[in-house]
């Protein structure tokens, strides 16, 4: 598509509890970046794909938080035992190159009560 | 460790004037820069970049200035519309170095007076 989707828009887990988030790059764009906003205005990287291999992972946490993008399939973004500071909104980039200017999708929301 | 940093968390203009916004970075390596506008609840839109290379980068209304000795660059919107209120993040990649990642900064809340 011409934009960066990303599904659902808001999800509420309970702590302990799994979410999977999804992002549909922009049709022709080769790299999928997410990154996190916990506060109101701070953005952290998390991890870049090209294609469906891992381009940069140094953003991700070590436990609970994986991600995947497989061929014709929208990217995804797995938290197993969500904790309260998984609360954020999430973002999902794409971009023709590693290069190139990211354009991003609208976000997902999680809570985690 | 913020490399990329908006000091100002706010700045209100009356319409029609130039808002100015400025980030400054610490980290040399960086060598493409870009501003972003967010409106509440959107995801970041693109609005213009600058390589290294370059001093200047004019789109329509808006201007990036990079003073790279000083590690400072700078938005200028001219003239300020009311639609223009929003967030804006600057924000650093140090492509050949750390891959396409972005470094933000923390975001200014432009706020354009009718």
């Amino acid at each position: 598509g011409e934009e960066v989707a990303q599904t659902p828009k808001h999800l509420v887990r309970g702590e302990g509890q799994k979410a999977k988030l999804y992002c549909a790059p922009i049709k022709g764009h080769s790299y999928v970046f997410w990154y996190q906003q916990v506060l109101k205005n701070e953005f952290k990287f998390l991890i870049s794909f090209q294609n469906e291999n891992v381009f940069d992972e140094t953003g991700m946490p070590k436990e609970r938080f994986s991600a995947k993008c497989l061929p014709n399939s929208p990217c995804s973004l797995e938290i197993q035992a969500t904790k309260l500071e998984d609360s954020a909104v999430y973002f999902c980039a794409s971009s023709q190159t590693e290069t190139e200017t990211q354009y991003f999708g609208p976000g997902t929301r999680l809570l985690v009560l | 460790d913020q490399q990329v940093k908006q000091n100002s968390p706010s700045l209100s203009v009356q319409e029609g004037r130039i808002s100015i916004l400025n980030c400054d970075y610490t980290n040399s390596m960086f060598d493409y820069f870009l501003w972003y506008k967010k409106y509440p609840a959107e995801g970041p839109t693109f609005l213009i970049s600058i390589s290294s290379i370059k001093d200047k980068n004019e789109d329509g209304r808006f201007t990036v200035f990079l003073n790279k000795s000083a590690k400072h660059l700078s938005l200028h919107i001219v003239p300020s519309q009311p639609g223009d209120s929003a967030v804006y993040f600057c924000a650093a990649s140090a492509y050949y170095n750390q891959g396409g990642k972005l470094i933000f900064g923390q975001g200014t809340e432009l706020s354009v007076k009718p």
